[in-house]
C-alpha cells in the first residue's frame, strides 16, 4: 500500500530537549516536504526536498532542520524545541515536483512544555 | 509572494443544499491548483488538480473549476459524510507549496 509514515504520532516533551520526527515514503517519490498546521494559520511549509541531498526552506524554517540522505526518508529535527513549536506536523511526498499531488502522512502532534 | 485565500471560513448546509467554496490565489505563473479534503485528526487527502483556466474536474458530488484568479469547489446535494475541511493550494515557481486556511464544511442531516 502506498503510504507516508510518520513517527511518533504524539509526543509531549520539554523545552530544549532535541527531538526527531521521522518520515518515510514507499512510493519512490522525489519531492518530500514538511508542514505545520496551526488553528487560523492553516498548513505552512517548513522545508522541502526535491531529491536526495537537496533541501530548501519553506515559509517557516526557523528552529527546524531536515536532511535527505536517502530518497525514502526525510526526518524533521528540532535541535532545541520551544513552546511556540507546539503544533500538528505533516510530512508529504509527491512524484517529482510541487505541482504533482501530495500524499500526506497522518500527522504528528507535538507538545513542547 | 504567493497567496491563497479561501472563503468562507466555515459553512453549514442542510443535507441536499448545494453551495460553492471559493479559493482566490496570487501566484507568478500558475503551475496548477490543488483541492484537498481533511478530516479531523487526519492528513489532507487529494481531491483534484487543475492546471489551466477553464478546466473542470468532477468526483461524485464535487466539481472543481478554475479561472485565472480563483477556483471554486461546487458541492451538489451534499451528504453528512461530505463534512470536512476543504483546502486549496498552489505550487510556486520555486517548488514551494502555499495552502489556504481552508473552509470547514458541516452538512446537517
Amino acid at each position: 500500500e502506498a503510504q507516508v509514515t510518520q513517527n511518533p504520532r504524539y509526543l509531549i516533551t520539554v523545552t530544549g530537549k532535541k527531538l526527531t520526527v521521522t518520515c518515510s515514503q514507499n512510493m519512490n517519490h522525489e519531492y518530500m516536504s514538511w508542514y505545520r498546521q496551526d488553528p487560523g494559520l492553516g498548513l505552512r511549509q517548513i522545508y522541502y526536498s526535491m531529491n536526495v541531498e537537496v533541501t530548501d526552506k519553506g515559509d517557516v524554517p526557523e528552529g527546524y532542520k531536515v536532511s535527505r540522505k536517502e530518497k525514502r526518508n526525510f526526518p524533521l529535527i528540532l535541535e532545541s524545541p520551544s513552546p511556540n513549536q507546539t503544533s500538528l506536523y505533516f510530512c508529504a511526498s509527491s512524484s517529482e515536483y510541487s505541482n504533482q499531488p501530495q500524499h500526506f502522512g497522518d500527522g504528528t502532534r507535538l507538545s513542547i512544555l | 509572494e504567493d497567496q491563497v485565500t479561501q472563503s468562507p471560513e466555515a459553512l453549514r448546509l442542510q443535507e441536499g443544499e448545494s453551495s460553492s467554496l471559493n479559493c482566490s490565489y496570487t501566484v507568478s505563473g500558475l503551475r496548477g491548483l490543488f483541492w484537498y479534503r481533511q478530516d479531523p485528526g487526519k492528513g489532507p487527502e487529494f481531491l483534484f488538480t487543475l492546471y489551466s483556466a477553464g478546466e473542470e474536474k468532477e468526483k461524485e458530488r464535487l466539481k472543481a473549476t478554475l479561472t485565472k484568479k480563483e477556483s471554486f469547489l461546487h458541492i451538489t446535494a451534499p451528504k453528512p459524510e461530505d463534512s470536512a475541511t476543504y483546502l486549496c493550494a498552489v505550487p510556486g515557481g520555486n517548488e514551494k507549496l502555499t495552502f489556504g486556511t481552508g473552509t470547514r464544511l458541516t452538512i446537517i442531516p
